[in-house]
Order: structure tokens, then C-alpha cells, then sequence
């Protein structure tokens, strides 16, 4: 019955170590995002795939980088991980009709030690 | 810019007693009106859509309303499993057919038995 599903739920990595989180999702949504959400904060647009077309927001760092290699699947790259990037991780999609609704995953917690 | 303010910020209620959250709003042409309900460590759940003014939407204890300026979600004798955090985001103008949204920082709703 899951619609978006992201993995891990916890991650936890050190200073300095790649991490890679996933997404996937089964609406067959063209579009897929992906926010960050630190604590009691409204969660950030970090970039979004329109089908295989990579948007960045102009705030998002070099360090978080996407990809998404079908329409199911989506990755987040975290290439070089701060203490700063310690947050809950969402993957949502969206259909591609204007004031269509975002369905979001659970979320991948980041721990960054 | 479009901007999104909610308030409260918290707001703690007892059980059965109604109360109303705000969402105030800037945006150059409103293509919607959304509201999530957010429960610790988890993704937002979406609630409602609305697109026009005098636009009112339910779902059980939950009616969402829309004027021009600021949109309410009237909260009607709640329970303790009411308690979360609401957020209210606008549909910001979409590039290439994908929608973004713009978050409210949240109204953390506290139901005490």
C-alpha cells in the first residue's frame, strides 16, 4: 500500500563519508522531489526531477547531488557530509497537473558524527 | 517572494476544545492551497487542497477554509491523536510543469487528554 518509500528510515555516518539515501515511489508521478527538514523547521526544496530533467535550487550546496535513474527510483548524494547536514531527509513526488497535491515518504533521519 | 506565515506557532488545547490555526499568505497568482499534518519523525501527510476564495473543505474533525489573504483549518472537538504539527504550504509558479511548494514554518498542536 506504500506509495513513496525511502531508505534507510536512520542513517548514520560520519564527517566526511559519502552517504547515499534512495527513493521509491509506485504513483508513476513524473515529478520527484527532494526536501530537507531540520528540526522544527519548514522542510527546504533541495532540487526536483521533472522525468529526467534535473532542477537545483540556486541555495542548494555542491555537496548534495541527485540522480534518478528511472521513473521509480530517485538517489540523494551527500558527497562530503557536515555536522550541518544532520536532518530528516524527504523524497515526495507530485503528478505534472498544475495544483496537483505532493505525496510525501516517511523520511530518512541523518545523523552526522 | 511568495511567503507563507502561520500561527500559533504552538498552540496547546484540552480535549474537546475547538480552536482555529492560520495561514497567512503572499503569492502572486494562488494555484493552491495546501495543508499536511506532520507527526514527529515522520513525512507530511497531505490533508486538503484549496484553490479558490470561499473555498471549504472536511474531514472529519478537520474544515479548511480559503479567503484571499490567509487560510484556517477550524479544528473541531479534537482528541489527543489530533496532536501534530500542521503545515500549510502555496503552490509557488511551477517551472517545466513541476509544482513547489512554499512552507509555512508549522503550527504545533498539543491535545491533552
Amino acid at each position: 500500500d506504500a506509495m513513496v518509500i525511502q531508505n534507510p528510515r536512520y542513517q548514520v555516518t560520519q564527517f566526511g563519508k559519502p552517504v547515499t539515501l534512495s527513493c521509491s515511489q509506485t504513483l508513476n508521478h513524473n515529478v520527484m522531489y527532494w526536501y530537507q527538514q531540520k528540526s522544527s523547521q519548514a522542510p527546504k526544496l533541495l532540487f526536483h526531477y521533472y522525468d529526467k530533467d534535473f532542477n537545483n535550487e540556486a541555495d542548494t550546496p555542491d555537496n548534495f547531488q541527485s540522480r534518478r535513474p528511472n521513473t521509480s527510483f530517485c538517489f540523494l548524494d551527500i558527497r562530503s557530509p557536515g555536522l550541518g547536514d544532520a536532518a530528516m531527509y524527504l523524497c515526495a513526488t507530485s503528478s505534472t497537473r498544475f495544483g496537483r497535491e505532493q505525496y510525501f515518504g516517511p523520511g530518512t533521519r541523518l545523523t552526522v558524527t | 517572494e511568495d511567503q507563507v506565515t502561520q500561527s500559533p506557532e504552538a498552540l496547546r488545547l484540552q480535549e474537546g476544545e475547538s480552536s482555529s490555526l492560520n495561514c497567512s499568505y503572499t503569492v502572486s497568482g494562488l494555484r493552491g492551497l495546501f495543508w499536511y499534518r506532520q507527526d514527529p519523525g515522520k513525512g507530511p501527510e497531505f490533508l486538503f487542497t484549496l484553490y479558490s476564495a470561499g473555498e471549504e473543505k472536511e474531514k472529519e474533525r478537520l474544515k479548511a477554509t480559503l479567503t484571499k489573504k490567509e487560510s484556517f483549518l477550524h479544528i473541531t472537538a479534537p482528541k489527543p491523536e489530533d496532536s501534530a504539527t500542521y503545515l500549510c504550504a502555496v503552490q509557488e509558479r511551477s517551472v517545466q510543469g513541476a509544482q513547489k511548494l512554499v512552507f509555512g514554518q508549522g503550527t504545533r498542536l498539543t491535545i491533552n487528554p
